[in-house]
């Protein structure tokens, strides 16, 4: 089966900081790459979306300048969140969609990011 | 506007007692209707996608069903080890895709 690799599964860090989180497709080459925050109880929220080798599409509201995402290659994305602040913390959740399958995505196991 | 909305927000079950949970959209030019179990602390699993109106899927004791306007997720007989929360997401047209705020589910034993 397809897997998806997040890292770390957790971070705490200090107001101001910046977070690195990565995302790798371990065994199929990932064409789009999706990151999403989730708050508890509620749904998934799209961030953006990445394709590899070009710029990323965010979503509405979401500030590119705070959340730099990279897709350099076909099996790893990052985002990075820079100057962290307590508004920041959440889950954050990749996702992989598999080269020549439109529809399955893939999901890493998510970091949970608390922002003292 | 695209909407996707699941019903309800939480559902608590005794073992063996069965159920459905809901999926209820409002998009144009759906793509793929597609479910999701969430462990606590862990990414979506993929579950089922379906694509067209009478289409079902079965795994295990998961059964997802859809019609032009809904989806439902029949769980029959369900046990413990099937308490998640369970996603629904839509793909429409032109758009990426669009989730649900879940159905918690409880299975007691």
């Amino acid at each position: 089966g397809a897997v998806v690799s997040q890292h770390p599964s957790w971070v705490i860090c200090k107001s101001g900081t910046s977070v690195k989180i990565e995302c790798r497709s371990l065994d199929f080459q990932a064409t789009t790459m999706f990151w999403y925050r989730q708050f508890p109880k509620q749904s998934l929220m799209l961030m953006a979306t990445s394709n590899e080798g070009s710029k990323a599409t965010y979503e509405q509201g979401v500030e590119k300048d705070k959340f730099l995402i990279n897709h350099a290659s076909l099996t790893l994305s990052t985002l990075t969140v820079t100057s962290a602040h307590p508004e920041d913390s959440s889950f954050y959740i990749c996702s992989a969609r598999k080269r020549g399958n439109n529809e399955k995505l893939f999901f890493g196991s998510g970091t949970q990011l608390s922002v003292l | 506007e695209d909407q996707v909305t699941q019903s309800p927000e939480a559902l608590r079950l005794q073992e063996g007692e069965s159920s459905s949970l809901n999926c209820s959209y409002t998009v144009s030019g759906l793509r793929g209707l597609f479910w999701y179990r969430q462990d606590p602390g862990k990414g979506p699993e993929f579950l089922f996608t379906l694509y067209s109106a009478g289409e079902e899927k079965e795994k295990e004791r998961l059964k997802a069903t859809l019609t032009k306007k809904e989806s439902f997720l029949h769980i029959t007989a369900p046990k413990p080890e099937d308490s998640a929360t369970y996603l629904c997401a839509v793909q429409a047209g032109g758009s990426g895709i669009i989730f649900g705020k879940g159905t918690r589910l409880h299975i007691l034993p």
